[in-house]
């Protein structure tokens, strides 16, 4: 069964940079994924997808100090010089033959 | 300006029906997958259902939701029926090319008595 996991929760200080994580499960690793973000009280936005081989394609407007990273099953969302603004919720998402999945959200926190 | 903007939400009793629509501009509507995804209150994101470009291929999470597509009026849309009060959520439609890399702004359901 095609399932994404992330961690709940996570914290980092402004300006600094912190690491994001979606696993797939086993038998998919080889899945691209999306990341989506969704800051309070808005909609989801697209950020990027991120393929097997570590490549990332990101969305229009995105800022550079967002990137995407793969090791195995693990899919990465990095981001550097946290701002205010990046506290949000962050989704991965990866599809299959007639099914779309989401992993739980990982709501980070900007200290 | 390349954007999706749903409509038809509202509040509706236990047990009844509701239409959904999605207007898509700015872009090739029909030479993409679309999708329907939705998030109850304080909840994550769940898929709905996406119709392949041609109309033909479809798949739902459930039996009780069709999606459908008119391309000649680049809107989608979501029919969904024998609604229950775990249906409350709002319903965004997204496109889907591998990755929903564009969404609208969602509209909000309310099943309730």
């Amino acid at each position: 069964q095609l399932v994404l996991t992330q961690s709940p929760s996570a914290s980092a200080s402004l300006g600094a940079s912190v690491k994001l994580t979606c696993t797939l499960s086993s038998g998919h690793s080889t899945y691209a994924i999306a990341w989506h973000q969704q800051q309070p009280g808005k909609g989801p936005r697209y950020l990027m997808r991120v393929n097997n081989d570590g490549s990332h394609s990101k969305g229009d407007g995105i800022p550079d100090r967002f990137s995407g990273s793969s090791s195995g099953a693990e899919r990465y969302l990095t981001i550097s010089s946290l701002q205010s603004e990046d506290e949000a919720a962050y989704y991965c998402q990866t599809w299959g033959t007639g099914v779309q999945v989401f992993g739980g959200g990982t709501r980070l926190t900007v200290l | 300006e390349v954007q999706l903007v749903e409509s038809g939400g509202g509040l509706v009793q236990p047990g009844g029906s509701l239409r959904l629509s999605c207007a898509a501009s700015g872009f090739s509507f029909s030479n993409y997958w679309m999708s329907w995804v939705r998030q109850a209150p304080g909840k994550g994101l769940e898929w709905v259902a996406h119709i392949k470009q041609d109309g033909i291929e479809k798949y739902h999470m459930t039996g009780r939701f069709t999606i459908s597509r008119d391309n000649a009026k680049n809107s989608l849309y979501l029919q969904m029926n024998s609604l229950g009060v775990e249906d409350t959520g709002v319903y965004y439609c997204a496109r889907d090319p591998g990755g929903f890399d564009l969404w609208g702004q969602g509209t909000l359901v309310t099943v309730s008595s």
